[in-house]
């Protein structure tokens, strides 16, 4: 079946330092791939999505690029901000199926 | 603001006693989600109503049932709580199962067992 792979967390960055996390798929066909974040005390919010390869979803100065020859997502920030402090879930989606999850990934940004 | 609401926050029950999660949505859509997430895991769908139409993932435990009795709210029972039960869980809503990839989530329900 379908699944995603994270690194595990936590990362932790200073503030304005550069932000990767790598996130890699197994799946069937031609799925779709996001980026949802979750806030303190918050549910999750779709962050960036991409439709096919070589797509490139952005939002919020976050981006990642749906890279079929090597089945990744990486999310990529040039600058993290402390309100950037979140847990990070990669996910996809085929057609026909429900959304599939990696594990997530804690960010702490410190001042 | 339309938003999906989760109550209680946090909800201390005791080892078999019977509890139920509630979650209201305020965006008029068709599917609601119940998913367990338990600590540095991927949340785990259990179910989902389209509408009223209820489908159950195959490894969902017996213990875990869930009723809609109309659009706005969705309720997940859990009959015979046990230790591993304890969880966050978490209500999603999406248009329809064809958007099934944009979801919009409560806060969740933080549940302990004792």
């Amino acid at each position: 079946g379908d699944s995603v792979t994270q690194m595990e967390g936590p990362v932790t960055l200073s503030e304005e330092a550069f932000l990767t996390i790598n996130c890699t798929y197994t799946a069937t066909g031609y799925p779709s791939l996001f980026w949802y974040v979750q806030y303190p005390g918050e549910g999750l919010q779709l962050l960036l999505k991409a439709t096919k390869a070589d797509d490139k979803g952005s939002n919020k100065g976050f981006e990642a690029t749906y890279r079929k020859e090597t089945t990744s997502f990486h999310l990529e920030k040039g600058s993290v901000q402390v309100s950037d402090s979140a847990v990070y879930f990669c996910a996809l989606y085929n057609a026909g199926n429900m959304l599939t999850f990696g594990g997530g990934t804690r960010l702490m940004v410190k001042p | 603001d339309a938003m999906v609401i989760q109550n209680p926050r946090y909800q201390v029950t005791q080892f078999g006693k019977p509890v139920t999660l509630s979650c209201s949505q305020t965006l008029n859509h068709n599917v609601m989600y119940w998913y367990q997430q338990k600590s540095s895991q991927a949340p785990k769908l259990l179910f989902h109503y389209y509408d009223k139409d209820f489908n159950n993932e195959a490894d969902t435990p017996d213990n875990f049932q869930s009723r809609r009795p109309n659009t706005s709210f969705c309720f997940l029972d859990i009959r015979s709580p046990g230790l591993g039960d304890a969880a966050m869980y978490l209500c999603a809503t999406s248009r329809d199962t064809a958007t099934s990839y944009e979801q919009y989530f409560g806060p969740g329900t933080r549940l302990t067992v004792t």
